[in-house]
């Protein structure tokens, strides 16, 4: 079954320093890769995409993702976070043997920045 | 755009009653919406997949009759939590599709809680 591993369950991190947040899914087919971020007590918001073209997807706010189907990972990075930045993380992918119609979660990364 | 409401954002009750909670895309029309569970600090679980004018498909392990779902308009999805009881306490969070594209936008959620 298709399955999505964030291997990092917390993350912190200090302002101004860059993250990296982990994600590796499982599928030998072509998928779509997804990043949602969720503030407290608040739903998903779609944070960047990977449906197809250049492997290198960037959201508004600073935050990149490289698709690298090599070694089945889509990690998530940002090269200087604020304090805003503080939420949960969760990658997602659609496609292979769970079908487009269905996204498949990761457990979640929590980043917490700090001053 | 993509904006996906839900009504109401918290909503305490008593156990044994029932509880509908809506899930409307405001600027967009939604074939398929999707309804999530998530449990704290943990991720989403997929309970049911709804199309506008059709029965919805539930995943494995989620009660039918329990959870019922009505998707009766290219805007509107309702789940509703029949004979409630304390275990059914979450986070429930919908989500809304375009036809033909592969990027789902989430509401913000509903907490329900049964005493």
């Amino acid at each position: 079954a298709q399955s999505v591993t964030q291997l990092d369950s917390q993350v912190p991190v200090f302002e101004e320093a860059p993250v990296e947040l982990r994600c590796n899914y499982s599928s030998s087919v072509s998928v779509y890769l997804f990043w949602y971020v969720q503030y407290p007590n608040q739903g998903l918001q779609l944070l960047l995409k990977y449906l197809s073209g250049s492997t290198l997807v960037e959201s508004i706010n600073g935050f990149e993702a490289e698709f690298n189907k090599s070694q089945t990972s889509f990690h998530l990075r940002k090269p200087s976070v604020h304090i805003s930045d503080t939420a949960e993380y969760f990658c997602a992918v659609s496609g292979a043997s769970g079908g487009y119609n269905k996204l498949i979660f990761g457990a979640g990364t929590r980043l917490a920045v700090h001053p | 755009g993509a904006v996906v409401s839900q009504h109401p954002s918290r909503v305490i009750c008593k156990s044994g009653t029932s509880v509908k909670i809506e899930c409307r895309s405001l600027d967009f029309q939604a074939t398929t919406m999707f309804w999530y569970r998530q449990f704290p600090k943990q991720s989403l679980m997929l309970m049911a997949t709804s199309n506008e004018g059709s029965k919805a498909t539930y995943e494995q392990g989620v009660e039918k009759d329990k959870f019922l779902i009505n998707h009766a308009s290219l805007t509107l999805s309702t789940l509703t939590v029949t004979s409630a009881h304390p275990e059914d306490s979450s986070f429930y969070i919908c989500s809304a599709r375009v036809k033909g594209t592969e990027t789902q936008y989430f509401g913000p959620g509903t907490r329900l809680l049964v005493l």
